[in-house]
């Protein structure tokens, strides 16, 4: 089956680490997006790519980091800069003009 | 920058209520405006997607239309269940690639 998948579904994380949301897609997708979804909000854009080895900030990239080595996988570290991470994060990739979503991570701060 | 916004912020209907949710959109310059679900804890589910082009798109109990002159886009659902009881998100797309989405309608169908 084709599809986006996330892990891990739930992560927990003390204050001062970093940790890394991994995704992956096999539907030959050229773009890859991150987002963050707070209580009662919409999706913010953290980061996307169009094409590998190539990434650009959205418009909450401060405290996170993301690389692109290939076309399937797109992994996001929350770094301790964020200081406030605690959200679900849904991640998602688009051919032409429709997106498709993984299941998403809920992320807590211990 | 886009600003996209959705109407009611909640929404409850008794079961067979035909209802309309409401999305708005600031720059009509998009290229599709698309309508998802999400269930509580999970993923976005892709409904209907409109192109630019178009004015609607229809698929089973569900019915989007665009208006990108005016800036609105409405999602119809007909005959209404109780398992349609979900949170609705609109999203448009803008140049690079970019997606814009609404804070979404939160939809309890009363059985």
């Amino acid at each position: 089956d084709g599809g986006i998948t996330q892990s891990p579904k739930y992560l927990f994380r003390k204050e001062g680490q970093n940790v890394t949301l991994s995704c992956e897609q096999n539907l030959n997708h050229d773009a890859m997006y991150w987002y963050r979804q707070d209580p009662g909000q919409g999706l913010r854009l953290i980061y996307y790519s169009q094409i590998v080895n190539d990434f650009q900030k959205g418009d909450i990239a401060e405290g996170y980091s993301v690389s692109r080595e290939k076309k399937e996988s797109f992994p996001l570290t929350v770094t301790s800069a964020q200081k406030n991470p605690t959200a679900f994060y849904l991640c998602a990739s688009s051919k032409g003009n429709e997106q498709f979503f993984g299941p998403g991570t809920r992320l807590t701060v211990l | 920058k886009q600003e996209v916004t959705q109407i009611p912020a909640a929404l409850s209907v008794p079961e067979g209520e035909n209802l309309v949710l409401n999305c708005s959109f600031t720059d009509s310059a998009i290229y599709n405006l698309q309508w998802f679900r999400q269930d509580p804890g999970k993923g976005l589910t892709s409904l209907l997607l409109i192109q630019s082009s178009q004015r609607e798109q229809t698929s089973g109990r569900l019915n989007a239309s665009l208006d990108k002159s005016s800036g609105r886009s409405t999602l119809y659902i007909a005959a209404s269940q109780p398992g349609d009881s979900a949170t609705y998100l609109c999203a448009s797309q803008g140049d690079f690639n970019k997606f814009y989405f609404g804070s979404g309608t939160k939809l309890n169908v009363k059985p």
